[in-house]
């Protein structure tokens, strides 16, 4: 089956800086990549996706690039708030099916 | 037009019993899926649902669980003989049919004493 890592499990930053959160997956047959964030004890919500025939999506302050050759992705986040502290989560799914998670990333904004 | 519903929020239950927890997709969204998730982890996937099937149920304990999505009425995740290591998060996602985006319920958090 599929397999998400994910990469840093912390990260803090400077208000305004910028964040990078990087994950691989091992199932060349997945071609969706969805990216969620999610508050201290609220649901993940979407913030971003991203399909295999695509190399790069942007959207406002958050970008997301797909090097299926090397099968990783990675969410950008410029300009970071303090409202972006969360846990950030990737995925990869094939489609119609599950959706494998990678472990989450804690993204800490530092004012 | 309402989002994922589940309830109830929070659940408590002691060794032994039953909990029951409930999913309600969004308008038009055939497809469910649940997932686990316990403190300070990800979210780690249990089971695939469409109307009246099960299509994955490979993240599924083989014993005390089970899960459903009858033709009519919510989806309902059932959990028997509860132990403490079930005290977790379940949230539940739905799509509609045809589509791979899944938008996330509040979820139920279970508390098992």
């Amino acid at each position: 089956g599929e397999n998400v890592e994910q990469h840093p499990s912390t990260l803090s930053v400077q208000e305004g800086d910028s964040a990078v959160i990087k994950c691989t997956y091992s199932d060349s047959a997945s071609n969706y990549f969805p990216w969620y964030k999610q508050e201290l004890g609220k649901r993940p919500q979407l913030i971003i996706d991203i399909r295999s025939n695509v190399g790069e999506k942007k959207d406002q302050r958050i970008a997301v690039t797909l090097n299926k050759t090397a099968k990783h992705f990675s969410l950008h986040i410029t300009e970071t708030q303090p409202e972006d502290s969360a846990v950030y989560f990737c995925a990869a799914s094939t489609g119609y099916q599950k959706v494998t998670f990678g472990t989450g990333t804690k993204l800490q904004v530092i004012p | 037009n309402a989002g994922v519903m589940q309830n109830p929020r929070h659940l408590v239950r002691r060794r032994g019993q039953e909990a029951r927890l409930r999913c309600s997709p969004m308008k038009g969204h055939s497809h469910v899926y649940w997932y686990r998730q316990l403190p300070e982890e990800g979210l780690k996937f249990m089971v695939y649902l469409q109307k009246e099937n099960i299509i994955d149920e490979s993240g599924m304990p083989k014993e005390r669980f089970s899960a459903e999505f009858p033709k009519e009425g919510p989806s309902i995740l059932r959990i028997q003989q509860v132990v403490r290591g079930d005290s977790a998060a379940y949230f539940c996602a739905s799509s509609p049919a045809g589509m791979d985006i899944q938008y996330f319920g509040a979820g139920t958090r279970l508390s098992v004493l």
